[in-house]
C-alpha cells in the first residue's frame, strides 16, 4: 500500500459523457501526478500540482483538466469522452515539486467507454 | 521534446538467467528513477540515479547510471518468477518522463 487512494477504482461510462476522477496523495506529500496508461502501454504523463498550483503540463487534452484543493487532493475531470480515453488513469504523489522525488503511485482507476 | 527509449521491448527468460533492460535518452538527464510495475498493479519506485556513472545494488538487481547522464541500465541476476512485471525508467526533468518499459516474463 503505497498511501495514495484513488476514487472510484472501476467507471463505465458512454461517450460524450464527463467524469471525475479523485485521488488523495500520501500523508505530507505536497505534489500530485497524473498519467494515462492505455492497454499494454507505457505510462503517459498528462499533469502535475505542487501545493495547489499547476507544475508541468503533458500530453493532456484540452477536454481534460485538474486541480488541486487546499487539502491537496486532487481531481482529473475528462469531458467530452472518446472510446479511445478508455484507460488506466493512475495518480502518484510526491514528497516535494522538484522530479528528482521518487513518486509513489496510486491503485489507479480503470476507465471504460463505451 | 525529451525522449526516452528503452529496450528490449519484451523479455522471455528462463528462471535462473540474467535480464538487462536499457533506457537510453535524447538529452543528458539530470537523474533517472526505475520502477517496477507487477501485472495488473501499479508503478513501484525501484531506484533513483543522480551522479555520473553511478552504481547501485539491491539484492539481485544492478542499477548503473551511463557517464553522459544520458542512459541507464538495470541488470537482474539469476532472475525469478516474482522478478515478473514490467520496468520503467524515468527520466527528471522539466516534464518527468517515463520510457515505454520493457515487459520481462520470467519461465519457471
Amino acid at each position: 500500500d503505497s498511501g495514495v487512494t484513488q476514487t472510484p477504482k472501476h467507471l463505465i461510462t458512454a461517450t460524450g459523457q464527463r467524469v471525475t476522477l479523485r485521488c488523495s496523495p500520501r500523508s505530507g506529500d505536497l505534489s500530485v501526478y497524473w498519467y494515462q496508461q492505455s492497454l499494454d502501454q507505457g505510462l503517459q504523463f498528462l499533469i502535475q500540482y505542487y501545493n495547489g498550483e499547476e507544475r508541468a503540463k503533458g500530453n493532456i487534452l484540452e477536454r481534460f483538466s485538474a486541480q488541486q484543493f487546499p487539502d491537496l487532493h486532487s481531481e482529473l475531470n475528462l469531458s467530452s469522452l472518446e472510446l479511445g480515453d478508455s484507460a488506466l488513469y493512475f495518480c502518484a504523489s510526491s514528497v516535494v515539486g522538484a522530479n528528482s522525488y521518487e513518486q509513489y503511485f496510486g491503485p489507479g482507476t480503470r476507465l471504460t467507454v463505451t | 521534446g525529451q525522449q526516452v527509449m528503452q529496450i528490449p521491448q519484451y523479455q522471455h527468460v528462463q528462471e535462473g538467467e540474467d535480464f538487462t533492460t536499457y533506457c537510453n535518452s535524447s538529452t543528458t538527464l539530470s537523474n533517472i528513477q526505475w520502477y517496477k510495475q507487477r501485472p495488473g498493479g501499479h508503478p513501484v519506485f525501484l531506484i533513483q540515479l543522480v551522479k555520473s556513472g553511478e552504481v547501485k545494488k539491491q539484492k539481485r538487481l544492478t542499477f548503473q547510471f551511463g557517464e553522459a547522464k544520458k542512459n541507464s541500465s538495470l541488470h537482474i541476476t539469476a532472475t525469478q518468477t516474482t522478478d515478473v512485471g514490467t520496468y520503467f525508467c524515468a527520466a527528471g526533468g522539466q516534464n518527468f518522463v517515463f520510457g515505454p518499459g520493457t515487459r520481462l516474463s520470467v519461465l519457471p
